[in-house]
């Protein structure tokens, strides 16, 4: 069975631009997740999806950051435009059920100059 | 509101040596505790966790945790290190209130081993 798989696994891009995050999910778990780690700091929750609803965005910063997960499938993530401190690797798991353990993907490390 | 706390930022221990990651968490209800590993270049693994029942939990690759109530901790323990146990360990804490699945984590510990 594959696991939570994100692309790219590294994005460089400058001050202003628009990076667009993906993640896919192990098939069949309807709850995603969105985490980010900013500079070896703690990981933290940015927002949960139940299929393709947001059951929870309390974590997204600010509204530069828009998740969609049309059809309940995979995810993507954009930021727009990005800013320095969008700077850090950002992690996407699932799960089957709510309750149950997240899996992690590998993460995308984005760097922003 | 909950949070995690991992005192020690880094950690060396020779290989075959005993090893304790500590771990404290602030809930105000019963928690539920995590510990993941992630290795370089890899994405987190869940070790072991607790929900409810013995408070000691086995877990995968020889770990093992214990929770403590009365002084909210859940260190993670192995007996006997090995050279590939080398990565960053994160606590945990769920929240599943109003219907959500959130984590909340600590700072992680990296670990290095001498061989």
């Amino acid at each position: 069975e594959a696991g939570v798989t994100q692309f790219p696994s590294h994005s460089v891009i400058e001050k202003g631009q628009t990076v667009t995050l993906r993640c896919d999910p192990i098939s069949g778990h309807d709850n995603l997740y969105w985490y980010r780690r900013v500079m070896g700091k703690e990981i933290k929750f940015l927002l949960h999806f139940v299929k393709e609803s947001k059951q929870d965005e309390s974590g997204m910063p600010n509204n530069r950051f828009l998740a969609e997960r049309t059809g309940g499938t995979y995810s993507t993530l954009k930021v727009q435009p990005a800013e320095l401190e969008d700077s850090g690797v950002y992690f996407c798991a699932s799960s089957q059920k709510i309750m149950e353990t997240q899996y992690f993907g590998p993460g995308t490390r984005l760097l922003v100059l | 509101a909950q949070s995690v706390t991992q005192p020690d930022i880094h950690i060396t221990v020779s290989e075959g040596a005993s090893l304790e990651l500590r771990c404290n968490y602030s809930y105000g209800a019963t928690p539920y505790l995590f510990w993941y590993v992630q290795s370089p270049g890899q994405g987190l693994q869940l070790l072991l966790k607790y929900f409810s029942g013995d408070t000691l939990v086995q877990g995968i690759k020889g770990f093992e945790a214990e929770f403590k109530r009365s002084q909210s901790s859940f260190n993670l323990r192995k007996p006997s290190v090995h050279w590939s146990d080398a990565a960053e360990y994160f606590c945990a804490v769920g929240d599943f209130t109003g219907g959500g699945n959130k984590l909340t984590f600590g700072t992680g510990t990296q670990l290095k081993v001498e061989l």
